[in-house]
């Protein structure tokens, strides 16, 4: 069964701190998709990338990297300098063919505040 | 576009009445998805929608009813609800039921009084 874990809850920095908002999954497939989602407080989910299992290249996107480590099932987002219009809920979430017909399997969420 | 359009933005209903949730996209995606979340939790998957056939029900009660009468059009229509059916519905869309990106919605508040 896929499992998708962000322990941190929810994260406070000041504006222009990096932060790094931690991912693990779980999964029996050798084939499988990450995807990170931005849920800002008017609702709406955005994605923000999606990287299969097979490539490990770190992906860089403005402010914006992604690090993805196989041998520690880790997918981590780090947000360099942030900004208040960072301030959302983020989900880490899975999807596979183990029997899911690729459904996503979504963490819990990371609230991060950011302050002026 | 990447846009996918709800209506109404906001909705409240009493547990007798009957109402229809819409969702839009005009990216030609064939797959589109019913989610209900509730506050701080992830989104929750309530039925898939492939090539307009219904592909996934994730043993939702019958008081939800979806429908996608063409390729850009999903609704779900509501009867009977229970106030802890109170959540954020959100639509989403997909270029097919498979690995893809979705594309969500601004969702729906519903409150059940």
């Amino acid at each position: 069964a896929q499992k998708v874990t962000q322990a941190q809850t929810e994260i406070s920095v000041v504006e222009k701190e990096d932060v790094t908002l931690d991912c693990v999954y779980e999964t029996r497939d050798t084939t499988y998709y990450l995807f990170w989602y931005k849920q800002p407080p008017s609702g709406e989910l955005v994605f923000l990338i999606r990287r299969n299992s097979f490539d490990e290249q770190n992906e860089i996107s403005g402010r914006y990297s992604w690090n993805f480590q196989k041998s520690t099932s880790s997918f981590n987002f780090t947000i360099t300098a942030s900004q208040v219009v960072d301030s959302a809920v983020y989900f880490c979430a899975l999807s596979d063919d183990g029997g899911s017909n690729y459904k996503l399997t979504f963490g819990k969420g990371t609230l991060l505040t950011v302050n002026p | 576009d990447t846009e996918v359009t709800q209506t109404p933005k906001h909705l409240v209903m009493g547990m007798t009445n009957k109402k229809s949730l819409k969702c839009e996209q005009h990216m030609g995606h064939r797959a589109m998805y019913w989610y209900k979340q509730k506050a701080k939790k992830p989104p929750e998957l309530m039925f898939v929608y492939s090539y307009e056939k219904l592909s996934i029900n994730e043993s939702v009660p019958s008081r939800f009813s979806p429908e996608c009468p063409n390729s850009s059009l999903l609704n779900l229509h509501l009867h009977a609800l229970q106030p802890e059916d109170s959540a954020l519905y959100l639509c989403a869309s997909s270029p097919g039921q498979g690995p893809y990106e979705q594309y969500f919605g601004p969702g729906t508040r519903l409150t059940v009084t």
